[in-house]
């Protein structure tokens, strides 16, 4: 089965400073699909950035970035110039390409508060 | 278009009781997963259906069970609740297909068992 770990529980970074949050994961597979979910207060959960296993090239979304590194299962989350709006409950997430289905597997998360 | 909707918002049941929670997918999205998220055990995948059949299941007690409808709105439902079913369920719709991997979430159904 696969796991996905997230050591940090609780990150704080100053407004528009850089601040990347962790996430491992334990897979069997050779190709799955990671993602990093955000969910503020209102409980929404709201995708942030994905990444296919089988791309070498680090997923980007505007300020968000991620460092794949395959061969160590590390996926982790860059946050740049960070905004008040980016306070919110970070989850890595897994979903399997081989296995036909959505299933996702959660990490617990990371609470992440941006100080003005 | 719409978003995914998830109805109610909240519930409050009494132990024993059981409970049916709606989600209504995005259109055209044909497959709906159900999760449940308690501060204890995290996020936790529950079921997911597609055209009407279930396509994988977590590992829950079989108080736990779903439909969806052709419509591929679909249902959980939780008999002989306990207190520890007390939890936000979140549902989310995707296209069904292996390279659709995108899924979107509903605002999730706060449920409290007393």
């Amino acid at each position: 089965a696969q796991t996905v770990t997230q050591s940090q529980p609780e990150m704080s970074v100053q407004e528009a400073e850089t601040v990347t949050l962790s996430c491992t994961y334990d897979t069997s597979e050779s190709d799955y699909y990671l993602f990093w979910y955000k969910q503020p207060p209102s409980r929404q959960m709201i995708l942030v950035i994905r990444q296919e296993a089988y791309k070498q090239q680090n997923a980007t979304e505007n300020r968000f970035s991620v460092n794949f590194q395959k061969a160590a299962k590390s996926f982790s989350l860059k946050i740049s110039d960070s905004q008040l709006g980016d306070a919110a409950m970070y989850f890595c997430a897994y979903r399997s390409a081989v296995v036909y289905g959505n299933k996702l597997v959660f990490g617990a998360g990371t609470i992440l508060r941006v100080k003005s | 278009k719409a978003g995914v909707t998830q109805t109610p918002r909240y519930l409050i049941k009494t132990r024993g009781q059981q409970v049916t929670l709606s989600c209504s997918p995005i259109s055209g999205h044909r497959s709906v997963s159900w999760y449940q998220q308690t501060p204890g055990q995290g996020l936790q995948f529950l079921f997911e259906y597609f055209s009407e059949t279930q396509r994988n299941k977590g590992n829950f007690p079989g108080r736990f069970s779903g439909r969806q409808f052709s419509n591929s709105r679909s249902e959980m439902n939780v008999s002989t609740l306990e207190l520890g079913d007390s939890a936000l369920y979140l549902c989310a719709s995707s296209l069904a297909d292996l390279s659709s991997y995108e899924q979107y979430f509903g605002p999730g159904t706060r449920l409290t068992v007393t």
